[in-house]
């Protein structure tokens, strides 16, 4: 089976500029993690998706935003960059309906904001 | 709310060797899993082993083994033989076991170092 896939890899963007990753799951995955890794903070989590809906939440501003669809491909979104949203982006997905807990990586998309 | 410790930023351990990694966790939750992940430098997460709160037996991969002291809250990870491409950051997460949501919970990792 093909991984996690993740597009794009890297980013560059400008502060006030939004954002949006996009994250492939193993087929047959239907559950859609993201986490926000730096340096500062390691790596925490961003929301949870699974069968379109989100069924979990990280503390994060409403600025980051996600969405996932029927075919389980999900996207976040970051509006109104700020320069403290440089980091790697990591989607994981698992498959829980099957007792499935294991999260499985993405290479990430680097996002840097200058 | 769930926290992992790992209270060793660096270490170095030779080729050939063992090393164990350790980690602490703090929940108050009964059933729950717990996972190592390594991160080598091409940032890549890659799952190591995995472990069942309510197994007994501790889980091993090849090389890699774990001591899981549930009473204590202790899950550290032993790597046998240790071999140059183990070199990465390795991470301790915490899972709670529900039907409804999936949440990882990181601790801040131990950076491994293999030297020849």
């Amino acid at each position: 089976k093909a991984g996690v896939t993740q597009t794009p890899r890297y980013l560059i963007k400008t502060r006030g500029q939004q954002v949006t990753l996009s994250c492939s799951p193993i087929s047959g995955h239907r559950s859609v993690s993201w986490y926000q890794q730096t340096p500062g903070q390691g790596l925490q989590f961003l929301f949870e998706y699974f069968s379109e809906t989100q069924r979990n939440k990280g503390n994060f501003p409403g600025r980051f935003s996600g969405r996932q669809f029927s075919n389980s491909r999900s996207e976040m979104n970051v509006s109104t960059l700020e320069l403290g949203d440089s980091a790697l982006y990591l989607c994981a997905s698992s498959n829980p309906v099957a007792g499935g807990n294991t999260q499985y990586f993405g290479p990430g998309t680097r996002l840097t904001v200058l | 709310a769930q926290t992992v410790t790992q209270s060793q930023p660096e270490m170095s351990v030779q080729e050939a060797e063992t090393v164990t990694l350790s980690c602490t966790y703090d929940t108050s939750e009964n059933n729950y899993y717990l996972f190592w992940y390594k991160q080598p430098p091409s940032r890549q997460m890659i799952l190591v082993i995995r472990q069942e709160a309510y197994k007994q037996q501790n889980a091993t991969e090849n090389r890699f083994s774990v001591n899981f002291q549930k009473a204590a809250k202790s899950f550290s990870l032993k790597i046998s033989d240790s071999q140059l491409g183990d070199t990465a950051m390795y991470f301790c997460a915490f899972m709670k076991q529900s039907g409804t949501a999936s949440k990882l919970t990181f601790g801040t990792g131990t950076r491994l170092q293999v030297t020849l």
